[in-house]
């Protein structure tokens, strides 16, 4: 089974602290995402990544920055947390050779103060 | 841009049969995904359609009209564990994937 981590459930920050959100896959997936799932929005793109140290903006990229340093971790960076950003954060990963499925990590439920 | 639409919210009993709909745009499309996501837990993949028709998979079936732009999961046989949210995603321009806000379907006894 393909497995996603990520590595923090619940986080809870100040405004204005720099945060890492982490995420692992297991499976020497090509592609992975990150997205962040709001009541009444769905989820929406953040950044998405091809390869390793390739990055690309998704829809909602401001505010956020990701590195792609080793093929299985990918991370996501809030450089300054603001309460806006509090949210559901859900990564994901996809092999290029699976028909576009992207499979899901169980989510990191950030908190900014 | 292109919106996906899908009801926020369903009940259905156990045992019955329900069908959740999602109407999406056409320009760029490629193909539907279906995710059941439990409360507090991961999406996961429960089909996809590139070609008309209907798939089955067990209890599910996932149903696609390109022309349309429309798509249905139909759950039968209802059980408690149904409970949950299902995501609707179109795939776009080759492979970037728009969600749904996701049905929350509530099963009851």
């Amino acid at each position: 089974d393909v497995k996603v981590t990520q590595s923090s459930r619940y986080l809870v920050k100040r405004t204005g602290e720099k945060v890492f959100l982490e995420c692992v896959q297991d499976m020497d997936h090509e592609n992975m995402f990150w997205y962040r799932q709001d009541p009444g929005l769905g989820l929406r793109l953040i950044y998405f990544s091809y390869d390793v140290k390739m990055k690309e903006k998704g829809d909602i990229p401001e505010g956020y920055s990701v590195s792609r340093e080793k093929k299985e971790r990918f991370s996501l960076i809030l450089e300054s947390a603001s309460t806006n950003q509090t949210s559901m954060y859900l990564c994901a990963s996809r092999n290029t050779g699976t028909g576009n499925i992207q499979y899901f990590g169980a989510g990191t439920r950030l908190s900014v103060l | 841009g292109q919106n996906i639409d899908q009801p926020t919210e369903m009940t259905a009993t156990e045992g019955a049969i329900v069908q959740i709909n999602c109407t999406y745009q056409t320009s760029g499309f490629n193909g539907l995904f279906w995710y059941q996501q439990h409360a507090g837990e991961a999406p996961t993949f429960l089909s996809y359609n590139v070609l008309d028709g209907l798939e089955e998979k067990g209890r599910f079936s996932s149903f696609l009209s390109r022309s349309k732009g429309y798509s249905y999961l139909l759950l039968k046989e209802l059980q408690m564990k149904d409970s949950a949210s299902y995501l609707c995603a179109g795939v776009y321009n080759t492979d970037k994937l728009i969600f749904g806000t996701g049905t929350r379907l509530q099963v009851f006894p």
